[in-house]
């Protein structure tokens, strides 16, 4: 039972325009919400969360929207940048705990 | 830099011979996870230590072990591979949930 799923594998952009990740939840306990960025042969890095308080949080060219009532939240980068390729991957935090699930992944390509 | 280091980054095993991964931290975090993840899915939470405490996760293998003998180190053994633990072992430390984990860069396990 997968309780966060990314339903795009793939996604290919161009540069300079949006990149719109999407991941949806089915806990209802989860209460914090993180984006992963991954390269290949390397450990996920941190990019941007947000509480369930919230239904926007900004960094810079990275914003996230949580719509808690849809349980789904996406990730927007915006202008793409051809370094922006990788593996994004979603992770929810139950309210209380400190362990992240992960959806499975979308794999963003930015062609210049 | 404060970091997650993981060794070696590429691992291969015979089918059935014991193998241990090793993961060490600067950052002094309190807790310490393992994740497994295969092609194109979502890391899998094996265990995670809060300190000293040990806590698995109810699906986890008994062929999975791990050792924390202090705070900057942690060890995954398994003790008799088989073909299916060919993956990607992430480790992953975190002192606060707002703060995300910093993960490792992980080691990739090959199973002759």
């Amino acid at each position: 039972d997968q309780q966060v799923k990314q339903n795009s594998p793939s996604l290919s952009v161009q540069e300079g325009r949006i990149s719109i990740l999407n991941c949806d939840y089915t806990n209802s306990m989860f209460d914090y919400f993180l984006w992963y960025k991954k390269y290949p042969a390397e450990g996920p890095t941190f990019l941007i969360s947000i509480s369930s308080i919230k239904d926007k949080n900004e960094d810079g060219r990275f914003t996230v929207f949580l719509n808690k009532s849809a349980k789904h939240l996406s990730l927007h980068i915006v202008p793409s940048q051809p370094g922006d390729s990788a593996v994004y991957f979603c992770a929810a935090i139950r309210n209380a705990g400190n362990m992240l699930t992960f959806g499975g992944g979308t794999r963003l390509m930015v062609k210049p | 830099d404060a970091m997650v280091i993981q060794n070696p980054r590429y691992q291969v095993t015979q089918f059935g011979k014991p193998v241990t991964l090793s993961c060490s931290q600067t950052l002094n975090h309190n807790v310490m996870y393992w994740y497994q993840q295969k092609s194109s899915q979502a890391p899998k939470l094996l265990f995670h230590y809060y300190d000293k405490d040990f806590n698995n996760e109810a699906d986890t293998p008994d062929n999975f072990q791990s050792r924390r003998p202090n705070t900057s180190f942690c060890f995954l053994d398994i003790r008799s591979p088989g073909l299916g633990d060919a993956a990607m072992y992430l480790c992953a430390t975190s002192q606060d949930r707002h703060a995300g984990y910093t993960f490792g860069s992980g080691t990739r396990l090959t199973v002759v």
